[in-house]
């Protein structure tokens, strides 16, 4: 139980496009999930956390016009990196918080901006 | 801003022999204390959540205890497999929800 999914696991796009990362609770319903990114030789750092049907809550110094967060439903929410730029490269993983404190991480997404 | 600390940063070990690494956090405003176990290309899988000062948990070979007085934590494993090579994660929290990572501990085994 508490998988969690994210599409896709690696993208290249072109500097100046948006790309799409989703995330799923597969097998429970997720309130709120979390998004992560990791810069090489780095820990996971917290941008966001997003609750079903409200506005995302971000993390000091993230750009919220930048990374937009959806979370339409218990088990989908979405981030939009809009106008990306080489230094948007990075590690990009969700979780979603269950029933207890723990948070179940997806996969990740490795995003490369050309 | 909070810090959290992992060491060793990796960690070669013997199949067969124990080991085991740190995570020191901040010991003011504590909450819990969550240990991951992160194969590379999969998701980072959960270990523990840790609570309590004094606490000491168990899955397995691996086991954990915590000090949040002093700030710290042990994660354990006994008997060391090919599949225990991972990176383990630490993260602190001070509420129900944000957690603060360590860098991790790279951990193979040479079999």
């Amino acid at each position: 139980g508490a998988v969690v999914s994210q599409h896709p696991s690696w993208v290249i796009c072109k500097s100046g496009t948006s790309v799409k990362i989703e995330c799923r609770s597969l097998d429970f319903q997720a309130t709120t999930m979390f998004w992560y990114r990791q810069f090489p030789k780095q820990s996971l750092m917290l941008m966001a956390t997003s609750n079903e049907g409200s506005k995302a809550t971000y993390e000091q110094g993230v750009e919220k016009d930048k990374f937009l967060i959806n979370h339409a439903s218990l088990t989908l929410s979405t981030l939009t990196v809009t106008s990306a730029h080489p230094e948007d490269s990075s590690f990009y993983i969700c979780s979603a918080g269950g029933s207890t404190d723990t948070q179940y991480f997806g996969p990740g997404t490795r995003l490369t901006v050309l | 801003i909070l810090n959290v600390e992992q060491s060793p940063q990796s960690l070669h070990v013997q199949e067969g022999d124990s080991t085991n690494f740190t995570c020191s956090f901040p010991s003011s405003n504590f909450y819990a204390l969550h240990w991951y176990r992160w194969e590379t290309a999969k998701s980072p899988e959960a270990l523990f959540v840790m609570t309590l000062n004094g606490d000491e948990k168990k899955k397995g070979r691996i086991s954990a205890t915590l000090n949040t007085k002093e700030g710290y934590s042990y994660l354990y494993i006994k008997g060391s497999q090919p599949e225990d090579s991972a990176t383990y994660l630490c993260a602190f929290s001070e509420g129900a929800q944000k957690l603060v990572f360590g860098q991790g501990t790279r951990l193979t085994i040479n079999p």
